[in-house]
């Protein structure tokens, strides 16, 4: 069955600190993989996807993200996290062609960031 | 560009009566998606359009759940008759085309059923 696995509800860092956000996969297919944000009431933004070449992908605001197809995983990074970080990231997978593009998302990880 | 609209932002109801949510995709874009996304949980795909005809409505609750995109623009999405169940923030999402283009989400109604 397709799945996305976020292990971690919640999470508290530090301002200025390092920040790695867990997502494992289940995917028969070849999957293109993204981290979404969501901020409370807003709907989500799309942070980076990842769909061949490169493993490591860039994204914004200082985000990026390592696949690794050998653990079925996706985290994502940050080196220094900014108080406006605080907020939900969902991971997500969704089929590479065909005609449906649904997206499969994990549970989410609610980041706090402490001053 | 403007983004994706939906209106109404919030709404409440009692249970057993009906609702309607509308959603305005960003203009040229063809895929059209109605999410739930239930408190605590990741969003829920419950109907994806292609221009006017459905590509994929197996997680949509027939039952009470309905939706149409007329002309191949908006789109409306209907519960009659709403369960406390149905309590949740339902998102619209539009993209160019599937296969991996990114898909841009509106802001979402949040409902609230009593």
């Amino acid at each position: 069955a397709q799945s996305v696995t976020q292990p971690d509800i919640h999470i508290t860092v530090s301002e200025g600190a390092s920040l790695e956000l867990r997502c494992n996969y289940s995917y028969g297919a070849t999957p293109y993989l993204f981290w979404y944000v969501q901020s409370p009431g807003q709907g989500l933004q799309l942070l980076l996807k990842y769909f061949s070449g490169d493993t490591l992908v860039q994204g914004i605001k200082g985000f990026e993200a390592e696949f690794k197809r050998s653990q079925s995983s996706f985290n994502l990074r940050k080196p220094s996290v900014h108080w406006s970080d605080a907020a939900e990231y969902f991971c997500a997978v969704g089929p590479y062609g065909g005609s449906q593009g649904n997206l499969i998302f994990g549970k989410g990880t609610k980041l706090s960031v402490k001053p | 560009e403007a983004g994706v609209a939906q209106s109404p932002r919030y709404k409440i109801i009692e249970k057993r009566q009906s609702v309607a949510f509308w959603c305005n995709p960003i203009s040229g874009h063809a895929t059209l998606y109605w999410y739930q996304q239930i408190l605590g949980q990741g969003p829920k795909l419950l109907i994806q359009f292609q221009n006017n005809g459905v590509v994929d409505d197996s997680q949509l609750p027939k039952d009470r759940f309905s939706a149409e995109r007329l002309k191949g623009v908006d789109s409306t999405l209907k519960i009659q008759p709403a369960k406390l169940e149905d309590s949740a923030v339902y998102l619209c999402a539009s993209s160019f085309g599937t296969g991996g283009y990114e898909q841009y989400f509106g802001p979402g109604t949040r409902l609230t059923v009593t």
